[in-house]
């Protein structure tokens, strides 16, 4: 079936230390979306992308849709003990179509 | 309000229990969804009701049962689970189905005995 790709599984940084993790699709996806999910908590949206090329920031996140519409970044700089979660990217092969979901990139931070 | 509230937060249940999961949301929202999650996993996307009619049926087992008995509400029967049920139950909402940010509730553990 339909999969998004996520790496790495885990990640661990120390504190102040940057973070990235990317997704790959096979197929060309309609948009990409990011969610967030503490320990112990559920996802939260972050954001959504949709054009080809697309970067967007949000403070010390930086979020990036590749031209081709198949991969798509999230990069944290300077980590904070806050980051700590896993962080899933989600797309839509059409707009019509239901999300899938990667499956996640645990960040834990050392301090 | 921008909140998707569930309840209950805990649900420990049998095989042979009846039981219902709610959800709530005052978002005006028209797209309701119902996710499994299991630790350590991504949500696994179960039902989506738009517009109070069910969209997709992931193909769930018929011991989880949805229903939308308004645009606000969500509710999940529960009967004769398998202890593999157990899990996380989230429901969320979106402004329409399809591309829209969903809005996640913070879910149900469920454990089934």
């Amino acid at each position: 079936g339909q999969q998004v790709m996520q790496i790495p599984q885990y990640q661990h940084v120390q504190e102040g230390e940057d973070f990235t993790t990317y997704c790959n699709s096979s197929t060309t996806l309609s948009n990409i979306q990011w969610y967030k999910q503490r320990p112990g908590g559920h996802p939260v949206f972050l954001i959504q992308l949709v054009k080809s090329g697309e970067v967007k920031k949000q403070k010390r996140l930086t979020f990036q849709f590749g031209e081709a519409k198949k991969n798509s970044s999230l990069h944290i700089t300077a980590t904070q003990t806050t980051d700590v979660g896993t962080y899933f990217c989600a797309g839509h092969m059409n707009r019509d179509d239901k999300i899938i979901f990667g499956k996640g990139t645990r960040l834990h931070i050392l301090p | 309000d921008t909140e998707v509230t569930q309840t209950p937060k805990h649900l420990v249940m049998g095989m042979t229990n009846k039981k219902s999961l709610k959800c709530e949301q005052h978002m005006g929202h028209r797209a309701m969804y119902w996710y499994k999650q299991k630790a350590k996993k991504p949500p696994e996307l179960m039902f989506v009701y738009s517009y109070e009619k069910l969209s997709i049926n992931e193909s769930v087992p018929s011991r989880f049962s949805p229903e939308c008995p308004n645009s606000s509400l969500l509710n999940l029967h529960l009967h004769a689970l398998q202890p593999e049920d157990s899990a996380l139950y989230l429901c969320a909402s979106s402004q329409e189905w399809g591309w829209a940010e969903q809005f996640f509730g913070p879910g149900t553990r469920l454990t089934v005995l």
